[in-house]
């Protein structure tokens, strides 16, 4: 079974700092990894997607994340925060199922990201 | 383009009562996702749609849960009675059926907040 692990559940930033919010997957296939965000009363929304075309993936609003198969990482970044980026986010990981449709997602916990001025 | 729908936003009933909660997918959306967070908890799969076939329903909790998509449009989730436990928010989701993992992501709608008291 896949299971996704995201390393704090709350993170704390100044604007402009570095974004580091960490996801560690386990699959006993190669993955399909996705960051989703999610802002107050809003639905989730996707900010990248791992497709196995390229390690590193860049995606809205600044963001991009890497794939590490050897440390099973899919770690989600941004080099300078903005007050905007507060909000809640998923790691989650798919599989393929009957060849082309993909199946369910399974995310982590989530991440709280509160930026402080 | 109108975004994945839910209705209700919010939901409070008491314990034994039963709720619907309904989803109405992004127009051509073949597949239809139902999720749920408990409160604290990751985001789990309940069951998936293709059309208007349950596809996977693996992550149905029980029998009080029963999910239809009459037409392969909009979905509906039943609870019946309903228990303390099944408070959380509800997550919808649909994707394109296709291949390439471009068409099969998943967008959301806001989330309908069942709270049982």
């Amino acid at each position: 079974a896949q299971s996704v692990t995201q390393l704090g559940s709350h993170v704390s930033v100044s604007e402009g700092a570095l974004v580091l919010l960490r996801c560690n997957y386990s699959s006993s296939v190669p993955p399909y990894l996705f960051w989703y965000v999610q802002y107050p009363n809003q639905g989730l929304q996707l900010l990248l997607k791992y497709t196995s075309a390229a390690t590193l993936v860049k995606g809205i609003n600044g963001f991009e994340a890497e794939f590490k198969k050897s440390e099973t990482s899919f770690h989600l970044t941004k080099p300078s925060a903005h007050m905007s980026d507060a909000a809640e986010y998923f790691c989650a990981v798919s599989d393929r199922v009957g060849g082309t449709s993909y199946g369910k997602l399974t995310f982590g916990q989530g991440t709280i990201l509160t930026v402080h001025p | 383009e109108a975004g994945v729908t839910q209705f209700p936003s919010h939901s409070v009933i008491e314990k034994g009562q039963t709720v619907t909660l309904r989803c109405d997918p992004i127009s051509g959306h073949d597949n239809l996702y139902w999720y749920r967070r408990v409160m604290g908890k990751e985001i789990k799969f309940l069951l998936h749609f293709v059309k208007e076939s349950k596809q996977d329903e693996s992550g149905m909790p029980n029998n009080r849960f029963l999910a239809e998509r009459t037409g392969g449009t909009y979905s509906t989730l039943k609870v019946q009675p309903a228990e303390l436990e099944d408070s959380g928010v509800y997550f919808c989701a649909s994707s394109q059926v296709g291949s390439g993992v471009a068409k099969n992501i998943q967008y959301f709608g806001a989330g309908t907040r069942l709270s049982v008291l």
